[in-house]
């Protein structure tokens, strides 16, 4: 079975550009989880969704950042206006529960000059 | 404030060593679980122990949980090379989601 699926892999971008990554959880997990990663803060928990319903989105910086997921197959994070300070790699993950095993994607290596 | 905090945050060893972190946390939880990191990679889901259990094996890796003193460590015995990566220990939130710690950043020296 195919893991998680990201694109981009990785994206360039200039700051004050609109940007989208995607995420395909495992097929039959109901919960998705987007994660950002970087060497000052490790890794930080943005949002996650429960049935494709947001749950805690206390994790996301500000309002710049939005997620959605329309159905239980995709979900989308999306950065608008982007900055520099958003260089970071951000993951997708899903699992069965909230709580259980964790299945991360490869990440999208994100570059905002 | 951070639900797991490993311990040390980074450690290096000699191949055939084995390395143990350490991960400790606040509240009460369901389950503990560890993860590795390679570099550039994804988190790759180790092991889950629940807290019902005291000890847990899994090949070459032994995770123990303690919670009256609200701790859990990771051995990996006989390191290799390809055990090089970062270790997280994850605990669930009263909340209900999972908490990731800061890692523990292993090197195994050939």
């Amino acid at each position: 079975d195919a893991g998680v699926i990201q694109s981009p892999r990785h994206e360039v971008t200039e700051m004050g550009q609109e940007v989208t990554l995607r995420c395909k959880p495992i097929s039959g997990h109901n919960s998705l989880f987007w994660y950002r990663q970087t060497m000052m803060r490790g890794l930080e928990l943005l949002i996650y969704f429960n049935n494709n319903v947001p749950i805690d989105d206390s994790g996301m910086p500000e309002d710049r950042f939005s997620a959605k997921m329309p159905n239980a197959s995709f979900s989308t994070l999306k950065i608008q206006p982007s900055e520099p300070r958003d260089s970071a790699v951000y993951f997708c993950a899903s699992s069965l529960g909230e709580t259980d095993t964790q299945y991360f994607g490869p990440g999208t290596r994100l570059t905002v000059l | 404030s951070q639900q797991g905090e490993e311990d040390p945050q980074a450690l290096s060893i000699q191949e055939g060593e084995n390395a143990t972190m350490n991960c400790s946390y606040k509240t009460s939880i369901n389950n503990l679980q560890w993860y590795r990191q390679n570099s550039g990679r994804g988190l790759v889901h180790l092991i889950l122990i629940r807290s019902n259990e005291r000890e847990k094996h899994s090949g070459r890796l032994r995770v123990t949980l303690d919670t009256s003193k609200k701790s859990s460590s990771l051995l990996i015995t006989a390191s290799r090379a390809a055990d090089t990566a970062s270790y997280f220990c994850a605990t669930d939130d009263q909340g209900g989601k999972l908490i990731f710690g800061q890692g523990t950043e292993l090197s195994v020296k050939p």
